[in-house]
């Protein structure tokens, strides 16, 4: 079956660093996004990894290890302005949504 | 970047009626778009993917007589919440993929209120 599990919500305080966790099973594999989603905004691309390693994008980095069928996405010096949901999107033929996970940012 | 403009941002509708939700892009072609719901506190849920110049194909379990979608040129694709119910209130969104690039760029999104 096809399924992407991350965890529903996570808390972390501002500045601090914080992982998001995501473990993917598709029936092919095409690539695993990360998206950053605000209340009742559209989804906006993080990262995007097909190899297995580290992506580094300035606070934000993401990793992808193939044979274990894992993701995760690394947010550093966190500000107030990144509590959002993240969405772990895995790709085959198609692409499928996590149900995101909620991070809540503690002054 | 790719853009995607979707068109309204918010609508509410009276219960029975039908609302058109456009999606363009702006910069490139978009030869397949995707449309999605998201109802409050869930996943992104894919409801049809739309080709241009052929039918949408749509996932088990949603209506295609009742969300018509229309992909009538490489930049615009419609869809058409037809008699509305207040169980339709739900947040739209369509994305599509410039080229090659990696990411799907998603637009805006439209809340539908149907009271």
């Amino acid at each position: 079956g096809q399924n992407i599990d991350q965890p529903t919500e996570m808390t972390a305080t501002e500045g601090a660093i914080v992982q998001i966790n995501c473990t993917y099973q598709t029936s092919g594999f095409n690539g695993l996004f990360w998206y950053q989603q605000h209340a009742g905004e559209a989804p906006t691309f993080l990262s995007y990894n097909v190899l297995d390693g580290l992506e580094e994008k300035g606070r934000f980095s993401s990793f992808l290890s193939r044979s274990k069928g894992y993701s995760y996405l690394l947010l550093k010096e966190l500000q107030m302005k990144d509590s959002a949901s993240y969405l772990c999107v895995g790709r085959d033929d198609k692409i499928i949504f996590g149900k995101g996970t909620r991070l809540h940012i503690l002054p | 970047g790719a853009v995607v403009s979707q068109h309204p941002s918010r609508v509410i509708c009276k219960s029975g009626t039908s609302v058109k939700i456009e999606c363009r892009s702006l910069d490139f072609q978009a030869t397949t778009m995707f449309w999605y719901r998201q109802f409050p506190k869930q996943s992104l849920m894919l409801m049809a993917t739309s080709n241009e110049g052929s039918k949408a194909t749509y996932e088990q379990g949603v209506e295609k007589d009742k969300f018509l979608i229309n992909h009538a040129s490489l930049t615009l694709s419609t869809l058409t919440v037809t008699s509305a119910h207040p169980e339709d209130s739900s947040f739209y969104i369509c994305s599509a993929r410039a080229g090659s690039e990696a990411g799907y760029t998603f637009g805006s999104g439209t809340r539908l209120t149907v009271v």
